[in-house]
């Protein structure tokens, strides 16, 4: 299966910083990379995603990258915002069975301090 | 639509209770997902179906633990007997062609086993 690393495990910046999540995967046949914000007492939900023919995305302040070859991938989040504290978590979809599981990294605690 | 519906929210119950948490997916969604999140572990993948049939539950920790999806509105997971170590938050997911798209999440049930 699919094995997918997060780093880091806790991210602190100052508002107006900017905030990076690198993931690594190790399934090269996976083709479906989303991001998706957890808040305080909620189910996570999907932020921004990125499949494999492009190398990188942009929407508003956040923007993911894709490195096929290295198997990496990373969330950017600019100009940071109170609000933008929250767990995140990348995903990396895998073939499992005939359908394309997604497998999830640790989350990152992104502290976003004002 | 009312997106993915958990229930109960919260359970708090005695070691050796049975437990059974309830889901009701997506109308239209064919994958149905259950996740268990700890903080020493993340998201895990416990199990997941697709047109109400079980695919992989490789995930799922011991006999304890069973999900049934009797129709594609109606999901549940039951552990019996349960244990303090089976405190977690659950979540159920749900979605669609997954290697293009995002997995819906209900809130959570946060189950603490005394």
């Amino acid at each position: 299966g699919e094995n997918v690393e997060q780093h880091p495990s806790t991210l602190s910046v100052q508002e107006g910083d900017s905030a990076v999540i690198k993931c690594t995967y190790s399934d090269s046949a996976s083709n479906y990379f989303p991001w998706y914000k957890q808040e305080l007492g909620k189910g996570p939900q999907l932020i921004i995603d990125i499949r494999s023919n492009v190398g990188e995305k942009k929407d508003q302040r956040i923007a993911v990258t894709l490195n096929k070859t290295a198997k990496h991938f990373s969330l950017h989040i600019t100009e940071t915002q109170p609000e933008d504290s929250a767990v995140y978590f990348c995903a990396a979809t895998f073939r499992s069975g005939g359908s394309y599981i997604p497998t999830f990294g640790r989350g990152t605690s992104l502290i976003v301090h004002p | 639509d009312a997106g993915v519906i958990q229930s109960p929210r919260h359970e708090v119950t005695e070691m050796g209770q049975e437990v059974t948490l309830r889901c009701k997916p997506i109308s239209g969604h064919d994958y149905l997902f259950w996740y268990r999140q700890t903080m020493m572990r993340g998201l895990e993948l416990l199990i997941y179906f697709n047109n109400n049939v079980p695919i992989d539950d490789s995930g799922m920790p011991e006999d304890r633990f069973s999900a049934k999806m009797p129709n594609a509105s109606f999901s549940t997971l039951k552990i019996q007997p349960s244990e303090p170590r089976d405190s977690a938050v659950y979540f159920c997911a749900s979605g669609r062609q997954l290697n293009t798209g995002e997995l819906f999440f209900g809130e959570g049930s946060r189950l603490t086993v005394l």
